[in-house]
């Protein structure tokens, strides 16, 4: 499979606790996404790299929230002592950046319920 | 404004209507601009680019009206496969990072 892989599909943690999420983006791509997105709205931006540089952060993002790519491949997201409030799908896409048609392939996505 | 806007809906039609989204966006420099469908609890996939000439791929067809800033997405004889929640992207050009709108729900009815 050549596509954006992530892993785990589903997480369930309890509120306080740190979870890690990863991404395997398509090889070729060098700006790896990631987006959270909770029902009935679309994807929120969260972060996003270029080769390993992390060139962009949401404002929206607390301190809690930490991304890595450290070789320019796949990249971990990071939440520290989880609230009830992350409880949403997170997201990873990867693209060829720099063009014009810059397009964005998704990954099928973590989902994270925090009790 | 933001940067990127949909009309949420839903968008309620029986089967074979034809129903068209809009998607204005505020930067009039915007390079490309893209449709996006996302099926409930899966990811967005690509449904298609929009074009300046405008293209058609079978039963969609999307265009760009860079004068007034919307792209538009016509779907023709809707299937109730087509229920989904279709996302306008925006690229603003200048190497910066691809922009989402919040999609517009349609639910193809029986």
């Amino acid at each position: 499979d050549t596509g954006v892989s992530q892993d785990p599909r589903h997480k369930i943690t309890k509120r306080g606790q740190n979870v890690t999420f990863r991404c395997d983006p398509i090889s070729e791509h060098n700006r790896l996404y990631w987006y959270r997105q909770t029902l009935g709205q679309g994807p929120e931006f969260l972060t996003y790299f270029q080769n390993e540089a992390q060139l962009e952060k949401s404002r929206l993002l607390s301190d809690r929230f930490s991304a890595e790519r450290p070789k320019g491949s796949f990249s971990t997201l990071e939440i520290q002592r989880t609230e009830q409030g992350d409880s949403a799908m997170y997201l990873c896409a990867s693209s060829l950046g720099g063009q014009g048609q810059e397009t964005q392939y998704f990954g099928p996505g973590t989902r994270l319920l925090v009790l | 404004r933001k940067e990127v806007e949909q009309d949420p809906g839903p968008f309620n039609v029986p089967e074979g209507a034809t129903v068209a989204f809009n998607c204005t966006y505020s930067n009039s420099a915007s390079q490309s601009f893209f449709w996006y469908r996302q099926d409930c609890r899966k990811e967005p996939k690509l449904l298609m680019s929009v074009y300046s000439s405008g293209n058609e791929d079978g039963r969609f067809t999307a265009q760009l009206n860079r004068a007034s800033q919307y792209i538009s997405l016509l779907i023709r004889d809707s299937k109730l496969s087509d229920s989904a929640t279709y996302l306008c992207v925006v690229n603003p050009g200048n190497n910066r990072k691809l922009i989402w709108g919040l999609g517009t729900s349609l639910a193809v009815n029986p």
